[in-house]
């Protein structure tokens, strides 16, 4: 079972709609919770960063992390067609382990007009 | 504030060279991490340098070696290059310590091994 586990979709919705992806993770030392959204052949761009358990918003993201059921969600709202990217879910833990991020495989998202 | 600057962008190299990829961090931070990213495995840790030590590995052969300089400027190398290592090679960086640990990914380097 690999820690992080995303659906990778692909997952087609029309422009205005809400989007929810989401994470699940099997260890309990990850802290640090972030979504990173990547364009093709660009690398990945941080959107959302969450310290622990709640919901942080920004503009149209919100994120939400849930630490009892190991469950880290992130809702697009008024979706947009420059949405249109893979969004990959990342978290660590503490301490030595502070550096290492451990990453979704990904959810690949189109808006359409 | 610039970004996480990574060069080349693009290289293309035969089987058997070797390749030297270097990454510049943002100001200030000391943290740098190198990820392979391929369509099969997605997203994969290769290792970790803080202060000039490497203070995480993934499970990469030892053909993947980085290091870092005082500057925190950080570079990684392959060594007898085969074809499955051609993937976009990504580098983050963060302070490394303290709460603020938000990682930024540069463009990447997309090695070709042909």
């Amino acid at each position: 079972q690999k820690e992080v586990e995303q659906d990778p979709g692909p997952l087609s919705v029309p422009e205005g709609a809400i989007v929810s992806l989401n994470c699940t993770y099997s260890n309990s030392a990850f802290q640090y919770f972030m979504w990173y959204r990547q364009y093709s052949r660009k690398g990945p761009e941080l959107l959302m960063y969450t310290y622990s358990s709640g919901n942080k918003e920004d503009g149209r993201f919100t994120a939400q992390v849930d630490k009892s059921s190991k469950y880290i969600s992130l809702f697009i709202r008024d979706s947009q067609p420059s949405d249109s990217a893979t969004y990959l879910c990342a978290m660590k833990g503490r301490g030595s382990t502070l550096g290492r991020l451990y990453f979704g495989r990904g959810t690949q998202l189109t808006v359409w007009p | 504030k610039a970004g996480v600057t990574q060069t080349p962008r693009y290289l293309i190299k035969t089987r058997g060279q070797q390749v030297t990829l270097s990454c510049s961090p943002i100001s200030g931070h000391r943290s740098v991490s190198w990820y392979q990213q391929t369509p099969g495995q997605g997203l994969q840790f290769l290792f970790e340098y803080f202060s000039e030590t490497q203070r995480n590995k993934g499970n990469f052969p030892g053909r993947f070696s980085g290091r870092q300089f005082s500057n925190s400027r950080s570079e990684m190398n392959v060594s007898t290059l085969e074809l499955g290592d051609s993937a976009l090679y990504l580098c983050a960086s963060d302070y490394g310590s303290g709460m603020n640990t938000e990682a930024f990914f540069g463009q990447g380097t997309r090695l070709t091994v042909v």
